[in-house]
């Protein structure tokens, strides 16, 4: 079965930090991965994804994430964190059926202070 | 561009009532999905249509209902709320061809229900 795992709650960093929020994924086949924030009382947003290609996906706000298969991984990271970074983060990926359900790993808070 | 809506986006029931919460696309996708968000626990899929007509269960579909009787509306039916049902309810839409169907989903921005 298709998996993800955010291993930490939260996650802090000063402004200006370089930040990362770790995922890891299990999947049978070739993974689809994903990024998503949640800012307070919104839906989520699409940051990025990885289907093929290079490890390294750049997405929206500045945000990028590693992909490695070795490790099973799908860090996102973001090389100088703002204070308007602060929100949910959702990592996910694609379930194992050709319908678009995504498979959300439990949530990493993200808190950049001033 | 609306994108997708969620009504209402908030809502008290007591236990044993019934309420529907209604989401409209307008961007002529047709996969849609309804999840629920829980502190701690990510989101879960309880019920998705992959077109009018079509539905299917997700992790989570004992105690909610869905129809899709057109392409642009996939309401979520509680038909006795329970306690359990207390939750924020969101729904998502994904692009028509398989092609195009590389799991972004577009979010409406959720219904809170709180069962009493």
């Amino acid at each position: 079965a298709q998996s993800v795992a955010q291993p930490e709650d939260q996650v802090n960093v000063a402004e200006g930090n370089p930040l990362t929020v770790k995922c890891t994924y299990s999947v049978s086949g070739n993974p689809y991965l994903f990024w998503y924030v949640q800012y307070p009382n919104r839906g989520l947003q699409f940051l990025l994804k990885y289907i093929t290609g290079d490890n390294l996906v750049k997405g929206s706000y500045g945000f990028e994430a590693e992909f490695n298969k070795s490790q099973t991984s799908f860090h996102l990271k973001k090389p100088s964190a703002l204070v308007s970074d602060s929100a949910l983060y959702f990592c996910a990926v694609r379930g194992s059926s050709n319908t678009g359900k995504l498979i959300f790993g439990q949530g990493t808070t993200l808190q950049v202070k001033p | 561009n609306a994108g997708v809506t969620q009504t209402p986006k908030f809502r008290i029931l007591k236990i044993g009532q019934s309420m529907t919460l209604q989401c409209a696309q307008d961007m002529n996708h047709n996969y849609m999905y309804w999840y629920r968000q829980d502190p701690g626990m990510g989101l879960k899929l309880i019920y998705y249509s992959v077109g009018a007509g079509i539905t299917d269960k997700g992790e989570v579909p004992n105690g909610y209902n869905v129809s899709r009787s057109t392409t642009e509306d996939f309401p979520l039916r509680l038909e006795l709320a329970a306690p359990s049902q207390t939750s924020v309810y969101f729904c998502a839409s994904s692009p028509v061809a398989a092609s195009q169907n590389t799991g972004e989903l577009f979010f409406g921005e959720g219904s809170r229900l709180t069962v009493l």
